[in-house]
């Protein structure tokens, strides 16, 4: 079973650019989702894709976007990149329908992110 | 809106010895999940162990188990027989209706450092 795989690992980028991150989620799952963890903190919601659609989306600006590929695959791309997107980016992946509650995100290594 | 509080930003404890990590969480749903991730410095989310609303038991995954209050609002971190290879972040997390897209919306985390 492959896990999830998220590539860069590192990143440097300059205030104003714009970055792209990628994701491969574990195989057999359909659901694809990203998080923001800034230094010292717990990770936070940016959205989520199913089908391909966003259905879920935290509390981030809409320069934050993404899409999700016919094979789960995802992307997270951020525009007119700000100081405080200095980050840790995490991919999340699940299988939707199984029970929602109890039903585990498995998480990526995580792309770190430095704005300069 | 959901709100995860984990009080202790530090904790040590001895190889070998039990350690209990707190968190209490706030939400108005009657169904919802819990989980307990570990970050290594690494980066990576570790999935660790999954309690439900409306589950009975206390959740046990080898030397992790939940203790689970329901009336106290709070799913505790019980790891048995530490290791040093358990020295990492924790992060308590919930899942349920009152995020979009069914999210997971975490705590701040608590550090562990096990002593030889």
């Amino acid at each position: 079973e492959t896990g999830v795989t998220q590539s860069p690992t590192h990143l440097i980028k300059t205030r104003g650019q714009q970055v792209t991150l990628r994701c491969s989620s574990q195989s057999g799952h359909n659901t694809v989702s990203w998080y923001q963890q800034a230094l010292g903190q717990g990770p936070q919601f940016i959205f989520q894709y199913y089908r391909e659609e966003e259905n879920g989306r935290g509390n981030f600006p809409p320069r934050f976007s993404g899409l999700q590929f016919p094979n789960y695959s995802s992307e997270l791309n951020v525009n007119a990149l700000e100081l405080d997107d200095s980050a840790l980016y995490l991919c999340a992946s699940s299988l939707a329908g199984t029970g929602i509650y109890n039903s585990p995100l498995h998480f990526g290594n995580g792309t770190r992110l430095t704005v300069t | 809106a959901q709100k995860i509080t984990q009080t202790q930003p530090g904790m040590f404890v001895q190889e070998k010895e039990a350690v209990t990590l707190d968190c209490t969480y706030d939400t108005s749903d009657p169904s919802y999940g819990l989980f307990w991730y570990k970050q290594p410095s690494s980066g990576e989310m570790i999935f660790l162990i999954y309690q439900g609303s409306y589950d009975q038991q206390n959740a046990t995954e080898g030397r992790y188990s939940l203790n689970f209050q329901k009336a106290r609002k709070s799913a505790n971190l019980v790891i048995s027989a530490s290791q040093l290879g358990d020295s990492a972040m924790y992060f308590c997390a919930m899942r349920g209706p009152g995020n979009s897209g069914y999210a997971l919306n975490f705590g701040k985390g608590t550090s562990l450092l096990v002593t030889p």
